[in-house]
């Protein structure tokens, strides 16, 4: 089973702190999506990547940048973290021709 | 931009009750795919739907993808109370660049009381 990892389960930050949210996944997909989870909007994509070093742009890019130095890992950085980025945040991969996504057990941050 | 919507938003039903929740896409959908997420857990793969009309079934689960590949419908017959969860449709728009991107509707949560 293709497993991903997040490496962070709850986090609590401050306003204005960096903060780095890491995934992993062990099935050497090229594609791997950052998403958050908020009630009543469901998932919105953020960033994702489909090799090493490349990113796009999701839908809700604002806030957020992302880092793929190697194809296993993913991260999430948000630069100075607000109030308003308070969420569950969702990694997931898929191998390339599949539309399946595998989703990380996700990462809960509140930013106070 | 496209969007799917999902109603309803949440449902609460008596265990043994039938159970509808249904997708509409603003735009053609090349597939569309239904996730379960349980209570703290993390969205799970269900099923994912391809030709138009199609209707697949998993056990007590009904799956319906519209003849104009624009809407689908999960439907679960005589719940249990291991059905309870957020359920997600999640649709791939027919011209959607160069990736397969999936727009996701925003869940209808289940509650299935006993």
């Amino acid at each position: 089973d293709v497993k991903v990892t997040q490496s962070s389960r709850y986090l609590v930050k401050r306003t204005g702190e960096k903060v780095f949210l890491e995934c992993v996944q062990d099935m050497d997909h090229e594609n791997m999506f950052w998403y958050r989870q908020d009630p009543g909007l469901g998932l919105r994509l953020i960033y994702f990547s489909y090799d090493v070093k490349m990113k796009e742009k999701g839908d809700i890019p604002e806030g957020y940048s992302v880092s793929r130095e190697k194809k296993e890992r993913f991260s999430l950085i948000l630069e100075s973290a607000s109030t308003n980025q308070t969420s569950m945040y969702l990694c997931a991969s898929k191998p390339p021709g599949a539309n399946v996504l595998t989703f990380g057990a996700g990462s809960r941050l509140t930013v106070l | 931009g496209q969007q799917v919507m999902q109603i309803p938003q949440y449902q609460h039903v008596q265990e043994g009750e039938d159970f509808t929740t249904y997708c509409n896409s603003s735009t053609t959908l090349s597939n569309i795919q239904w996730y379960k997420q349980r209570p703290g857990g993390h969205p799970v793969f269900l099923i994912q739907l391809v030709k138009s009309g199609e209707v697949k079934k998993q056990k007590r689960l009904t799956f319906q993808f519209g003849e104009a590949k624009k809407n689908s419908s999960l439907h679960i017959t005589a719940t249990q109370t291991t059905d309870v969860g957020t359920y997600f449709c999640a649709g791939a728009p027919m011209f959607s660049g160069g990736y397969n991107k999936l727009i996701f509707g925003a869940g209808t949560r289940l509650a299935v009381h006993p």
